[in-house]
């Protein structure tokens, strides 16, 4: 089962920041959050992907609370393009790699 | 170039019919899966092999048997077709688990309908 809780959809306008929350509130110490994106009839995208600190790369900003608890993800110019499901997933760093996807939060970006 | 491609993209077939889907990544990747993402498009693994070798398997039908040629290739073999098994199934790959390459990297899927 996920272990993470996200809202099902949201909006945000175009050229403005979205905001995605999740919630990790059992997460343990040695648990990473990952952030998936899958666009219309895609495979899903790897986004970004943090334990502790806040991360950015070319694609987006993460967001994780002190107690680690939550995490936000930011998409600071959202484009119509970036409409899709996005996945908010914990997962422990060991050999399986495993990812468990829960539903996600589907994201519109309106014109 | 497509780092990870599956044939076909679409596959109509009847119940009781076997089936393959092929995989192939050219990222170099040692580690391979399936994920199967159903009507209501919840997305879960299946499988993963690691240098040929299955590490995961998931509570699958024994219907549904992977096989690894060799690390670049990963291909779904489903027997006796059922209703239930159309869904999308997507490959992905990534480098060694737990190593340097954390980021999975998904095929485009190959929708699967069965009559």
């Amino acid at each position: 089962d996920a272990k993470t809780t996200q809202p099902p959809s949201m909006d945000c306008a175009e050229g403005r920041a979205a905001n995605l929350p999740c919630n990790h509130s059992t997460i343990s110490g040695n648990e990473y959050v990952y952030w998936y994106r899958q666009i219309h009839s895609q495979g899903p995208q790897y986004i970004i992907h943090g334990l502790k600190n806040n991360e950015t790369n070319e694609m987006a900003s993460l967001i994780i609370t002190e107690d680690r608890k939550s995490s936000t993800l930011i998409l600071p110019h959202a484009t119509l393009r970036d409409t899709a499901v996005y996945y908010c997933i914990v997962r422990v760093r060991d050999s399986s790699y495993k990812l468990i996807f829960g539903s996600g939060t589907r994201l519109l970006v309106r014109p | 170039d497509t780092a990870v491609s599956q044939t076909p993209k679409y596959l109509v077939t009847q119940m009781g019919n076997d089936k393959s889907i092929k995989c192939e990544q050219n990222l170099g990747h040692d580690t391979m899966y399936w994920y199967k993402q159903d009507s209501k498009k919840f997305l879960k693994i299946m499988f993963s092999y690691n240098n040929k070798e299955l590490i995961i398997n998931e509570t699958v039908p024994n219907r549904f048997s992977p096989k690894s040629p060799d690390k670049a290739h990963l291909n779904l073999h489903i027997n006796s077709l059922e209703l239930g098994d159309s869904a999308v199934y997507f490959c992905a790959s990534s480098q060694q688990p737990g190593g340097l390459g954390e980021t999975q990297y998904f095929g485009p899927g190959t929708r699967l309908l069965v009559l």
